[in-house]
């Protein structure tokens, strides 16, 4: 089946630890994204990408950094200089930059601070 | 700038009970919008989408919304709740010229009595 795979599903940071999160795809997008969930917040934009070795910043990016080598994959790092890092990653892909097709999504990694 | 209101938190109805989840944005620019619902440490799952043609947009589940450009609104409905219904909804917008983003908003947390 087609989709979006992320992981691990848990993952647990200590203190001035970078760490990766993982996101694949096999749908075949051009577009990747990864969101940031809070309580009471909605999601919010950290990254994306619309082409392979190319992406942009979204709303919050400080403290994260991205790549994009391949079209399958975007991995994420929470780096040590995000200093809340606790909260709920969602990956997601879509067929084009336009807008107009929706956005398929992971089911996530729950990020939490030992 | 695109934004995106989705009014009241927290929804409760009555099992068999209409459900109303409000959504009202703002776009500057024709919007393409989307429903998502959410279960518990899932992804976000595609309910229903408006790009353009027919205002009455039907999804999965029993749910549509109506797009009512004059009111900035894209209301969702479903005239008879299920217990299976009770999970966080997302209303959504894009557009032509955003890259492909989507701007949510803080979401709705439907709860659903027996």
């Amino acid at each position: 089946d087609g989709g979006i795979t992320q992981s691990p599903k848990y993952l647990f940071r200590k203190e001035g630890q970078n760490v990766t999160l993982s996101c694949e795809q096999n749908l075949n997008h051009d577009a990747m994204y990864w969101y940031r969930q809070d309580p009471g917040q909605g999601l919010r934009l950290i990254y994306y990408s619309q082409i392979v070795n190319d992406f942009q910043k979204g709303d919050i990016a400080e403290g994260y950094s991205v790549s994009r080598e391949k079209k399958e994959s975007f991995p994420l790092t929470v780096t040590s200089a995000q200093k809340n890092p606790t909260a709920f990653y969602l990956c997601a892909s879509g067929p084009s930059a336009d807008g107009s097709q929706p956005q398929h999504f992971g089911d996530g990694t729950r990020l939490s601070i030992l | 700038a695109q934004s995106v209101t989705q009014l009241g938190s927290h929804v409760s109805v009555s099992e068999g009970a209409l459900v109303l989840l409000r959504c009202n944005y703002s776009s500057s620019v024709p919007p393409y919008l989307f429903w998502y619902v959410q279960y518990p440490n899932q992804g976000l799952q595609l309910l229903l989408k408006y790009t353009t043609g027919a205002t009455l947009v039907k999804g999965i589940n029993g749910f549509e919304a109506e797009f009512k450009k004059s009111e900035t609104s894209f209301h969702l409905t479903k005239p008879s709740a299920h217990m299976s219904d009770a999970a966080e909804y997302f209303c959504a917008v894009s557009s032509y010229n955003q890259g492909g983003k989507l701007i949510f908003g803080q979401g709705t947390e439907l709860s659903v009595k027996p």
